[in-house]
């Protein structure tokens, strides 16, 4: 099965400076890998999604990742974060060919002004 | 279109009750998974519903349980209540269940508190 390893528990930044979230996983077979985040009080929302093709891949609110199959990593990243990012990050996980898909513990991204 | 509903948000039970969680999925969609959400252990898969039939499974002892309708909405039963029951316990759903990088669209939880 796969699994999520997400390297940071907390990260604090400054307002309009740049981040970026660790996140590794594992698996014996093909993955899809997924961004989401998850606002105070609310569900998660998908932030972004690498399925095939070109391997860095980009939200609408400025966030990116690039997934590295080398290195089995699919690192989230902001040139420049606002108040408004602060927010807790899970990446995800799932094989190709199934249906399960595996969580990281989540990151949460504070951002001071 | 309306996403995810899940009823109720906030729940407070006592050791020993059973609880019942409802959840919407978006029009159309027929998968529905939940999910436990802790602090110690995070995002954890409970199971998954596809035309109201248990598709998937995950670690968790059979006082948790639950049903899809043929509407696709859902319910999940919790019997017997444990301290450690308490969480977040989130929905979501998905056009189908197959593969293909599927989305999920995820309902805010309902909030569980067992004293």
């Amino acid at each position: 099965a796969q699994s999520v390893t997400q390297l940071d528990s907390q990260v604090p930044v400054f307002e309009e400076a740049p981040v970026e979230l660790r996140c590794n996983y594992s698996s014996s077979v093909s993955v899809y890998l997924f961004w989401y985040v998850q606002y105070p009080n609310q569900g998660l929302q998908l932030l972004l999604k690498y399925l095939s093709g070109s391997t860095l891949v980009k939200s609408i609110n400025g966030f990116e990742a690039e997934f590295n199959k080398s290195q089995t990593s699919f690192h989230l990243r902001k040139p420049s974060v606002h108040i408004s990012d602060t927010a807790e990050y899970f990446c995800a996980v799932s094989a190709t060919d199934n249906n399960d898909m595996r969580f990281g513990a989540g990151t949460r991204l504070t951002v001071k002004p | 279109k309306a996403g995810v509903t899940q009823t109720p948000r906030y729940l407070i039970k006592t050791r020993g009750q059973q609880v019942t969680l409802s959840c919407s999925p978006i029009s159309g969609h027929r998968s529905v998974s939940w999910y436990q959400q802790t602090p110690g252990q995070g995002l954890q898969f409970l199971f998954e519903y596809f035309s109201e039939t248990q598709r998937n499974k995950g670690n968790f002892p059979g006082r948790f349980s639950g049903r899809q309708f043929s509407n696709s909405r859902s319910e999940m039963n919790v019997s017997t209540l444990e301290l450690g029951d308490s969480a977040l316990y989130l929905c979501a759903s998905s056009p189908t269940l197959g593969t293909g990088g599927r989305e999920q669209y995820f309902g805010p939880g309902t909030r569980l508190t067992v004293t």
